[in-house]
């Protein structure tokens, strides 16, 4: 199995509502990753996790919340979200966070906050 | 600091002829660099990697780039051009020391005419 699954493929909801974005993979890969996409721009890295652990949090606002139960999930909740954050977002998944590993990415889920 | 340009927002190309899409980097250390394709509403898919073995380096669906250090240049190359091909093309560079933190190019729109 070579392939990243996130669900939901695509998700609108109010700004006062709480829901979760899932990604899993069952590669036996240690390290996984949250990118925002917006509209005609490149991935921006959001979140990295080590051995399910937090590694680098890139100065994400707090109403993103990620958390990693397993070593093959790792889910992003969401509270309180504004409009602009209406984007596509990734997951990825590498062996290690070694720069010789590369990332495989899931189909992404496509978020509008109304 | 390390960064990655590439140069063109947008290539047109006619079926048949080839693909030059252009990169060019900036990094205080050996960089790891890579070439990421997505496709319309779809994740990412790795095209081809550079780590520091052969500097040319050939990848998936008859591409490949070439690594020169004197020109910090990792261009991606294909003979002809499939419409398939069409999609947006990303160059993306790893600092060796940093913890998988992949820095994207602003990408490369690929449109193929018959």
């Amino acid at each position: 199995d070579t392939e990243v699954t996130q669900t939901p493929k695509h998700l609108v909801m109010g700004m006062t509502n709480k829901k979760s974005l899932k990604c899993e993979q069952h590669m036996g890969h240690r390290a996984m990753y949250w990118y925002k996409q917006k509209a005609k721009k490149p991935p921006e890295l959001m979140f990295v996790y080590s051995y399910e652990k937090l590694s680098i949090n890139e100065s994400v606002p707090s109403r993103f919340s990620p958390e990693c139960p397993n070593s093959s999930l790792l889910n992003l909740h969401l509270h309180a979200l504004q409009p602009e954050d209406s984007a596509l977002y990734l997951c990825a998944s590498s062996q290690g966070t070694s720069a010789y590993n590369e990332q495989f990415f899931g189909p992404g889920t496509r978020l509008t906050v109304l | 600091a390390q960064s990655v340009t590439q140069l063109d927002s947008h290539v047109s190309v006619s079926e048949g002829t080839p693909v030059l899409l252009r990169c060019n980097y900036s990094s205080s250390y050996s960089p790891s660099l890579f070439w990421y394709v997505q496709h319309p509403n779809k994740g990412l898919q790795l095209l081809l990697k550079y780590t520091s073995a052969a500097t040319l380096v050939k990848g998936i669906n008859g591409f490949e780039a070439e690594f020169k250090k004197s020109e910090t240049s990792f261009h991606l190359t294909k003979p002809s051009a499939h419409m398939s091909d069409a999609a947006e093309y990303f160059c993306v560079v790893i600092l060796k020391y940093n913890n998988n933190d992949m820095r994207f190019g602003a990408g490369t729109r690929l449109t193929v005419k018959p």
